[in-house]
C-alpha cells in the first residue's frame, strides 16, 4: 500500500473552500488515491477516489498531480458539519484499506 | 439501504471476560470487515470476509480474537479472556465489490472499555 503523509490538522471558514493536501511520493501506477472522513463518533464514510484524473462528485473534488505524487481534496464551500478528520489512502485492487492518522479539519464560524 | 448496523454500541467490561459484537452489513453486501480505532489513531484492518469465507486476518490479530460470518450475512466479533489494551471502537464495514472501484461503507462502530 502506498504511504500518505498529511497535515495532521488544519482551519477552514465556514463558507470558503477546504484544500485537504495528501502526499503518496511512492504510489504505484495501479494504486488509486481515496478519501474518507469520519465525523466524531461515527464510522469513516467514502467521499471520492480517483486514479489518474481529477474526479468531482456531489461532496467533493479530487485534483491529483500528474506524476500523481500528491493530491488535494477539495470541499467548495465548508460547513460547520464538515469538521471531521480525513483520511487519504492510497490503495490498489485487492488490497486492504490501509488508514493513517488522518487530517483533523476544523471548520470555523 | 438501511446501513451498517452494529450492536451493542457500548460495552463495559471487566478484564478477563468474553465479549461479542454483532455487525448487519447492508443486505446485498458480500463483503465485510472489521477493524479496530484507538484515540486519534486511524482504523486499523483485522479481518475481512467474502460471503462466508474469512480470507485474511491481520498478523497481529491475538488468537483471542474470533470472528465468524456463518451465513454470509450477518458477523460476529469474539475477543476472550479480555485485556485493558483491547479497549477501542470496533468497526465494521460491507462493500459490494472489491474491484478498484469498492467502497467501504461502516458501521458506527461498538465502543469496548475493559476495566
Amino acid at each position: 500500500d502506498a504511504k500518505t503523509t498529511q497535515p495532521t490538522s488544519m482551519d477552514c471558514a465556514e463558507g470558503r473552500a477546504a484544500n485537504l493536501p495528501c502526499n503518496h511520493s511512492t504510489i504505484s501506477g495501479n494504486e488509486y488515491v481515496y478519501w474518507y472522513r469520519q465525523i466524531h463518533s461515527q464510522g469513516p464514510q467514502y467521499i471520492i477516489h480517483g486514479l489518474k484524473n481529477n474526479e468531482t462528485n456531489e461532496m467533493a473534488s479530487l485534483i491529483i498531480t500528474e506524476d500523481r505524487k500528491s493530491s488535494t481534496l477539495i470541499l467548495p464551500h465548508a460547513t460547520l458539519r464538515d469538521t471531521a478528520v480525513y483520511y487519504c489512502i492510497g490503495r490498489a485492487y485487492g488490497q486492504n484499506f490501509v488508514f493513517g492518522p488522518g487530517t483533523r479539519l476544523s471548520v470555523l464560524p | 439501504d438501511t446501513g451498517v448496523s452494529q450492536n451493542p454500541r457500548h460495552k463495559i467490561t471487566k478484564r478477563g471476560q468474553n465479549v461479542t459484537f454483532r455487525c448487519d452489513p447492508i443486505s446485498e453486501h458480500n463483503r465485510l470487515y472489521w477493524y479496530r480505532q484507538t484515540l486519534g489513531q486511524g482504523p486499523e484492518f483485522l479481518t475481512y470476509f467474502q460471503n462466508e469465507a474469512q480470507l485474511e486476518k491481520s498478523r497481529l490479530l491475538s488468537d483471542r480474537f474470533s470472528a465468524e460470518r456463518p451465513k454470509g450475512s450477518f458477523s460476529t466479533l469474539e475477543i476472550q479472556r479480555t485485556e485493558q489494551g483491547d479497549s477501542a471502537m470496533y468497526l465494521c464495514a460491507s462493500s459490494l465489490t472489491r474491484d478498484s472501484g469498492e467502497k467501504l461503507f461502516f458501521g458506527s462502530g461498538t465502543q469496548l472499555s475493559v476495566l
